[in-house]
């Protein structure tokens, strides 16, 4: 079983939709939780992180941490076809480099059509 | 400020040769880790290194292998290339210390091994 189970999609969703991404994990050491963003022959793009639980919100972006059960969540309000990328989880617990080992997702492809 | 820089961008090798790749963190950064990144097995972490030290590592084999420079720039080995070694391989950068930094990916190098 790996870490971190992330459904690989792909997600197909109109324009101005709700999007739900999310992720589950299995070692209840990862602290460090992080959405990344990743377009077609791109490197990822850092969304968004949140350290242990709760909520955190940015623009038409919301992530959640439900450490209790071991899961995650990214909310996209209002879906707009730029959206329309691979969406990575990525996590981390306190090792000898810091937080800087990042278990990653499978990623979720998402398609957002006009 | 400039982003994260990877050099080369494409490369295209044989099977048992070795490969160098180059990464130049964002001004600033002081820790430099790499991925690995493949359509069936995701993101994986390959190692981080900060102030020239390597400070973690994934489950790659020996092959793999890298170093930093004083001014932060990393590169990465990768020896007796397999087929398996063809990838998209990512490096990024961050403030490190032993507190939470984000990740600032590069767009990666693309590798190719016939």
């Amino acid at each position: 079983q790996k870490e971190v189970e992330q459904d690989p999609g792909p997600l197909s969703v109109p324009e101005g939709a709700i999007v739900s991404l999310n992720c589950t994990y299995s070692n209840s050491a990862f602290q460090y939780f992080m959405w990344y963003r990743q377009y077609s022959r791109k490197g990822p793009e850092l969304l968004m992180y949140t350290y242990s639980s709760g909520n955190k919100e940015d623009g038409r972006f919301t992530a959640q941490v439900d450490k209790s059960s071991k899961y995650i969540s990214l909310f996209i309000r209002d879906s707009q076809p730029s959206d329309s990328a691979t969406y990575l989880c990525a996590m981390s617990a306190l090792e000898s480099g810091g937080y800087n080992k990042l278990i990653f997702g499978a990623g979720t492809r998402l398609a957002v059509h006009p | 400020k400039a982003g994260v820089t990877q050099t080369p961008r494409y490369l295209i090798k044989t099977r048992g040769q070795q490969v160098t790749l180059s990464c130049s963190p964002i001004s600033g950064h002081r820790s430099v880790s790499w991925y690995q990144q493949t359509p069936g097995q995701g993101l994986q972490f390959l190692f981080e290194y900060f102030s020239e030290t390597q400070r973690n590592k994934g489950n790659f084999p020996g092959r793999f292998s890298g170093r930093q420079f004083s001014n932060s720039r990393s590169e990465m080995n990768v020896s007796t290339l397999e087929l398996g070694d063809s990838a998209l391989y990512l490096c990024a950068s961050s403030l490190s210390g032993q507190g939470i930094y984000e990740q600032y990916f590069g767009p990666g190098t693309r590798l190719t091994v016939t």
